[in-house]
């Protein structure tokens, strides 16, 4: 069964960094697309990043350009999201989601707290 | 960017009676290759989201037949015909037309 596992979710203060990962298992990983999504507590879904086929399928969303970057090793199956210059507003559990024009695999998510 | 708006955002239903959710697109959202990648997922309490329907009405696998979506354009409905206890949750609309990819604000449906 295929699946996605996130790590590296903290504790961390407003203007620190921090690196996400997730494993993938289960399917040829670099057969998909894959996103960053992410839920505050509390509130709704919010999508923040996407890597496609290459380097030249990266999107962001307006929220976290110019301070997250998403990258991925498709030797290692895994997908990462660098965080810099991180916001109380930032804090969320983050998902690793697979998929392009459906996201059909969600991992269990990474809490990710910025204190000020 | 496409913003998406879900009615109505909670949705009291007694067991084995019928749900049923809207979502309106502020653009439409046909792709340029004729498909409409709008779906539907269920989010239970304390879990992620899953798919549950997708290209508007599509069930994903393991999903059973009393979801059901519909809609076209920019109006969508995700029906439940007969809810269950295991219905209990939010539900999000999403477009993945175009980037940024967006989601409705979800709606919470709980038993009466």
């Amino acid at each position: 069964e295929f699946q996605v596992v996130e790590s590296g979710g903290a504790l961390v203060q407003s203007g620190g960094s921090l690196r996400l990962s997730c494993a993938a298992s289960g399917f040829i990983f670099d057969m998909y697309t894959m996103n960053w999504v992410r839920q505050a507590p509390g509130k709704g879904l919010e999508w923040i990043a996407h890597f496609g086929f290459s380097s030249n399928a990266i999107h962001y969303a307006d929220s976290v350009k110019g301070r997250f970057t998403i990258s991925r090793d498709n030797v290692k199956n895994s997908l990462y999201l660098q965080m810099d210059s991180l916001r109380t507003e930032d804090t969320a559990v983050y998902y690793c989601v697979r998929g392009l024009t459906a996201f059909d695999s969600w991992g269990p998510g990474a809490l990710v707290t910025v204190s000020s | 960017e496409i913003v998406m708006t879900q009615t109505p955002l909670s949705s009291p239903v007694t067991l084995g009676q019928p749900a049923s959710i809207s979502c309106r697109s502020s653009q439409s959202l046909v792709h340029s290759d004729g498909n409409t990648y709008l779906s539907w997922l269920q989010q239970r309490p304390g879990q992620p989201p899953r798919l549950i329907i997708y290209k508007i009405s599509n069930r994903f696998s393991g999903v059973p037949d009393r979801f059901s979506g519909s809609g076209a354009g920019t109006d969508f409905t995700l029906k439940i015909s007969r809810v269950e206890a295991d219905d209990v949750g939010i539900y999000y609309c999403m477009q993945a037309t175009e980037f940024p990819r967006t989601f409705g604000q979800g709606t919470k449906v709980e038993i009466k």
